[in-house]
């Protein structure tokens, strides 16, 4: 079975300042997709980033950036410029080839500080 | 174009009683996730659909929960003889055709309380 572990249950952040949040995972899989989510409070998940194992190359979307590294299991996700509406929860979460479900880690609150 | 929707959005009960939770996909949308997420938790998998049958119900926890999707559209997860246990908020996903690479587009969840 597949585990995603997040090992910092809150974290806070300066306006406009680069934040890092950390995801470890378990698989024996070689073929494997990993997301971060975030759930405002509003609690609708809404996709941040989606990351192919089979690529080597770092997905980056606008102000988002991962660090993946398939040899550690690790998939970071950074933040850059954080903004207000960036307090959240966020969730990593891993998906096998296939139709298969996520699954999350149980999450990193982050708060962003004006 | 509107979004996945999930009704009620806040549904109380007591013990022992039957509840049914909606969830409204996507139009177009074949594929369709229950999640429950505990407090302080992540999402846990429930159930996934592909059009009107269930492809995986590994996550049902056990036979209180039953989930139906008739018409490949509108699905239903039914609890049982509930129990306080079952206290959280159940999250609806749709995606356009299931797989890594479609996205899943998650409702706001009904939180259900179980006195």
């Amino acid at each position: 079975a597949q585990t995603v572990t997040q090992s910092q249950p809150e974290m806070s952040v300066q306006e406009a300042e680069t934040v890092t949040l950390s995801c470890t995972y378990d698989t024996s899989e070689n073929n494997y997709y990993l997301f971060w989510y975030k759930q405002p409070p509003s609690r609708q998940m809404i996709l941040v980033i989606r990351q192919e194992a089979y690529k080597q190359q770092n997905a980056t979307e606008n102000r988002f950036s991962v660090n993946f590294q398939k040899a550690a299991k690790s998939f970071s996700l950074k933040i850059s410029d954080s903004q207000l509406g960036d307090t959240a929860m966020y969730f990593c979460a891993f998906m096998k080839e296939g139709n298969t479900p996520l699954v999350f880690g149980k999450g990193t609150r982050l708060s962003v500080i004006a | 174009g509107a979004g996945v929707s999930q009704t009620p959005s806040n549904k109380v009960t007591e013990k022992g009683k039957y509840v049914e939770l909606r969830c409204d996909p996507i139009s177009g949308h074949t594929a369709l996730y229950w999640y429950r997420q505990s407090l302080g938790q992540g999402p846990e998998f429930l159930i996934y659909f592909q059009g009107t049958g269930a492809a995986d119900d590994s996550g049902l926890p056990n036979d209180r929960f039953f989930a139906v999707r008739p018409e490949g559209s509108v699905s239903t997860l039914k609890i049982q003889r509930t129990e306080r246990g079952d206290s959280a908020v159940y999250l609806c996903a749709s995606s356009l055709s299931g797989g890594p690479l479609d996205t899943q587009y998650f409702g706001p969840g009904t939180r259900l309380t179980v006195l």
